[in-house]
């Protein structure tokens, strides 16, 4: 059973570009988490979604950021118009129920 | 709103010792789960134990056990027989019961030094 795969690992934007985030949960895990891992610091917890609905978002910042778990395929954390705050390490956990399993997480720079 | 302390920045000890990481939260929720994650410099968040806040036996998983105290909303980390690939940044987290999955929330974390 493959574990919780992110992609891509490493991804580089210029201010203003947009970035886009993938995330497959393990096979069976119907919730998926998004976290941020600013340096020297925890993880936050932005959204949970299950399958084409965001269950909680309460921790995502109100603008430019956005996220989808769709009936087919992966889950995708998308922020547009990038700005050099947003480089951080994004996680993204899934769970059968409440155990949450990571990914290797995606590191994003903006340069 | 939770909020989860870990006051131990950075600890360090032989190969072979036993350590404690301690951690303490606050909530007002009487049906939640505790966990203890390790991030080594890999970076990858790797699930070392948890614990049901409803269950009064403490959680072991081989040399990682808990120290689970309600009363005190305090829940500490022991390593036995520490060895170096333990080596880590380690987060204590709290989620919410009740249903369904809910987001985490993390403390700062403990950087673990264990030292050959």
């Amino acid at each position: 059973n493959a574990g919780v795969m992110q992609n891509p690992r490493h991804l580089v934007r210029r201010r203003g570009q947009e970035a886009r985030l993938r995330c497959s949960p393990m096979k069976g895990h119907s919730h998926v988490y998004w976290y941020r891992q600013l340096p020297e610091e925890g993880l936050k917890f932005m959204v949970y979604l299950q399958k084409e609905n965001i269950i909680d978002e309460s921790g995502m910042p109100k603008e430019r950021f956005s996220a989808e778990f769709p009936k087919e395929g992966p889950s995708i954390l998308r922020i547009q118009q990038v700005v050099r705050g947003d480089s951080a390490a994004y996680f993204c956990a899934s769970s059968p129920q409440w155990e949450q399993y990571f990914g290797p997480g995606t590191r994003l720079t903006v340069t | 709103a939770q909020t989860v302390t870990q006051s131990q920045p950075e600890m360090s000890v032989q190969e072979a010792e036993t350590v404690t990481l301690s951690c303490t939260y606050d909530t007002s929720e009487n049906n939640y789960y505790l966990f203890w994650y390790k991030q080594p410099p890999s970076r990858q968040m790797i699930l070392v134990i948890r614990q049901e806040a409803y269950k009064q036996q403490n959680a072991t998983e081989n040399r990682f056990s808990v120290n689970f105290q309600k009363a005190a909303k305090s829940f500490s980390l022991k390593i036995s027989d520490s060895q170096l690939g333990d080596t880590a940044m380690y987060f204590c987290a709290f989620m919410k019961g009740g249903g369904g999955a809910d987001g985490l929330t993390f403390g700062k974390g403990t950087h673990l030094i264990i030292q050959p």
